[in-house]
């Protein structure tokens, strides 16, 4: 099946610095990759959709210039915390639908534990 | 009020019963509906899905859909200690970009 890896899994990182977080489709082309934050016993809430060789759309309320998506090729798309604060500190978590248009079988990466001290 | 509904939990139950997962939703676009488990600190694994009304089953898992009544269940038979986790419902729909819609997620704990 398809397979999202996400890395790395946990990054510690001082006030101020910034944080990339990468996620390759491995068997299979993500032309679209979903970005989801989830806090302590919360859902998953979507942050952006990226698709392949054009602007990430963010939904409403975040900030675009904070957390950079790019999304070069078919198999890597990359979230990059920029200027990161305590408040971001959160479990990132990518998501690939198993191919273009498909609307169901999403496979997740295994996340990212952002702690920002 | 939310687009989908799910209760938290925590469901508590001994290993070997059926545990009983729903989700409620109030949007008709939607098309897709699946079912998957996240354990603590990990990402979410897709268990089921399904398209239209029915049931679906896959091993100890059946899935059901009602879309008449806006109503989709997951069923875990003889359940075991490992199957402790929070089980989200998700569904899409092709007018929103086939975005996941989640469910708030409900705890799990399948005591031995």
């Amino acid at each position: 099946g398809a397979v999202v890896s996400q890395h790395p899994s946990r990054v510690i990182c001082k006030s101020g610095t910034s944080v990339k977080i990468e996620c390759r489709s491995l068997d299979f082309q993500a032309t679209t990759m979903f970005w989801y934050r989830q806090f302590p016993k919360q859902s998953l809430m979507l942050m952006a959709t990226s698709n392949e060789g054009s602007k990430a759309t963010y939904e409403q309320g975040v900030e675009k210039d904070k957390f950079l998506i790019n999304h070069a090729s078919l198999t890597l798309s990359t979230l990059t915390v920029t200027s990161a604060h305590p408040e971001d500190s959160s479990f990132y978590i990518c998501s690939a639908p198993p191919r273009q248009g498909a609307a169901y079988g999403y496979t997740f990466g295994s996340g990212t534990r952002l702690t920002v001290v | 009020q939310k687009e989908v509904e799910q209760d938290p939990g925590p469901l508590s139950v001994p290993e070997g019963a059926i545990v009983s997962l729903n989700c409620t939703y109030s949007n008709s676009a939607f098309q897709y509906f699946m079912w998957y488990r996240q354990y603590s600190r990990k990402g979410p694994e897709l268990l089921m899905y399904t398209y239209s009304s029915g049931n679906k089953e896959d091993g100890r898992f059946t899935a059901q859909v009602d879309k008449s009544s806006k109503y989709i269940s997951l069923f875990i038979r003889d359940s075991q200690p490992s199957d402790s986790a929070t089980y989200l419902c998700a569904m899409t729909a092709k007018a929103a970009g086939n975005k996941l819609t989640f469910g708030g997620g409900t705890r799990v704990l399948v005591k031995p």
